[in-house]
């Protein structure tokens, strides 16, 4: 399996510009989770989805913030417009639960650089 | 809400010595995970554990489960420059919808 599968992997943008960030989650798991991750607030839950549905999007910033899942296979995060606090590591995760066993993975991660 | 306290924070050590870092939660949690984080890179789950008690082992890592269900720790026997990197722990409660608690993380460092 290759694991998620997120894209970009590094993006730079100036403030205001649009930014959609994408991921693959793992075939088969049918949870799918956005993170992000700074030096100061550690890893934060944005949004998570559960058989594409989104079910708790309390984590979402503000409403510049979007997140879509139109299918089991796609995932995508949108910040629009972008601002210089919006600089982070954005991770996505799936989640798979099998026989009683209850585990995470995380894809490699977009760094982001709103200047 | 619910905290997870990671400890240490930082570590340095040397190459060829033990290991030992733990989560506390004043909360109960039902499953405890064990990643870590290279530079650039997306934790990686090591080990995974669903019962209290429980003992596991990933090769050179060994985690606990806490009997109480509020605590776990990690250990890394005979440490190489490799294992260099950020570890995490996180819990899942039955009361956190299907949302992981983070610890801190603890930053390994091996000198060789």
């Amino acid at each position: 399996d290759a694991g998620v599968i997120q894209s970009p992997r590094h993006e730079v943008t100036e403030m205001g510009q649009e930014v959609t960030l994408r991921c693959k989650p793992i075939s088969g798991h049918d949870y799918l989770f956005w993170y992000r991750q700074t030096m100061m607030r550690g890893l934060e839950l944005l949004i998570y989805f559960n058989n594409n549905v989104p079910i708790d999007d309390s984590g979402m910033p503000e409403d510049r913030f979007s997140a879509k899942m139109p299918n089991a296979s796609f995932s995508t995060l949108k910040i629009q417009p972008s601002e210089p606090r919006d600089s982070a590591v954005y991770f996505c995760a799936s989640r798979a639960r099998w026989w009683g066993t209850d585990t995470q993975y995380f894809g490699p991660g977009t760094r982001l650089t709103v200047l | 809400g619910q905290q997870l306290n990671q400890s240490p924070q930082s570590m340095f050590i040397q190459e060829g010595e033990d290991v030992s870092m733990n989560c506390t939660s004043s909360s109960i949690f039902n499953t405890w995970l064990w990643y870590k984080q290279d530079p650039g890179e997306g934790p990686v789950l090591l080990i995974a554990l669903y019962k209290a008690g429980e003992l596991t082992s990933n090769g050179r890592l060994t985690a606990q489960f806490g009997i109480t269900r509020k605590d776990s720790f990690l250990n890394i026997s005979a440490s190489i420059p490799s294992d260099v990197g950020i570890y995490f722990c996180a819990g899942l409660a039955n009361n956190a919808g299907n949302m992981l608690t983070f610890g801190g993380g603890t930053r390994l460092m091996v000198k060789p």
